[in-house]
């Protein structure tokens, strides 16, 4: 079975621009949630989607924003990209909107390099 | 203020020299403390949830065990495979709020 996928894995942007990063859950997961990690930190939580719903939202700025579509894969936006969101961008699927008993399962991350 | 922390922030181990690795939380409302592998870049592996004080859970060498502020992951007769950064997290009954700490470094010597 295929796990989370995430594409592309690695992306070099300019200070300005805007970048969109794709995920598709394990089948089956209805939940996804997008995670910024820094180099040496642990994952920061953005967003959660269920059911194509926003579940919660982390402590980011409106240039974040991200959508769930009906086959449950989901984008995240950044607009006006700044050198501070060069991080590993993570999206978690878990199979309802808790992640509990089995956690979240998580992608390998795309690598946003800004300059 | 809702906060996780990590210690030590790295830790060196001789292959089959145990230990232990901490995560304390300040949180309000605690639905479950999650602990994860991440290796470097790849994204975390899911090990263990812990739902309530007095809680262990065990897999091969790993065992997680709860208490109402801390938790403790046991590394019992560690081997090289087992080096990686572990993450600790929590979810709150506000389920939208999910935050990890940044991570104890592992790294076991043959």
């Amino acid at each position: 079975d295929a796990g989370v996928t995430q594409s592309p894995t690695h992306l070099i942007k300019t200070r300005g621009q805007q970048v969109t990063l794709r995920c598709s859950p394990i089948s089956g997961h209805k939940s996804v949630s997008w995670y910024q990690q820094v180099l040496g930190q642990g994952p920061q939580f953005i967003f959660q989607y269920y059911e194509k719903e926003e579940r919660g939202r982390g402590n980011f700025p409106d240039r974040f924003s991200a959508r769930q579509f009906p086959n449950y894969s989901s984008e995240l936006n950044v607009n006006a990209l700044l050198l501070g969101d060069s991080a590993l961008y993570l999206c978690a699927s878990s199979s309802n909107d808790r992640g509990l008993a089995y956690g979240y399962t998580f992608g390998s991350g795309t690598r946003l390099t800004v300059v | 203020e809702d906060q996780v922390t990590q210690s030590p922030e790295a830790l060196r181990l001789q292959e089959g020299e145990s230990s232990s690795l901490n995560c304390s939380y300040t949180v309000s409302g605690l639905r479950g403390l999650f602990w994860y592998r991440q290796d470097p870049g790849k994204g975390p592996e899911f090990l263990f949830t812990l739902y309530s004080a007095g809680e262990e859970k065990e897999k091969e060498r790993l065992k997680a065990t709860l208490t109402k502020k801390e938790s403790f992951l046991h590394i019992t007769a560690p081997k090289p495979e087992d080096s990686a950064t572990y993450l600790c997290a929590v979810q709150l009954y506000n389920f939208n709020k999910f935050y990890f700490g940044s991570g104890t470094k592992l790294n076991v010597k043959p």
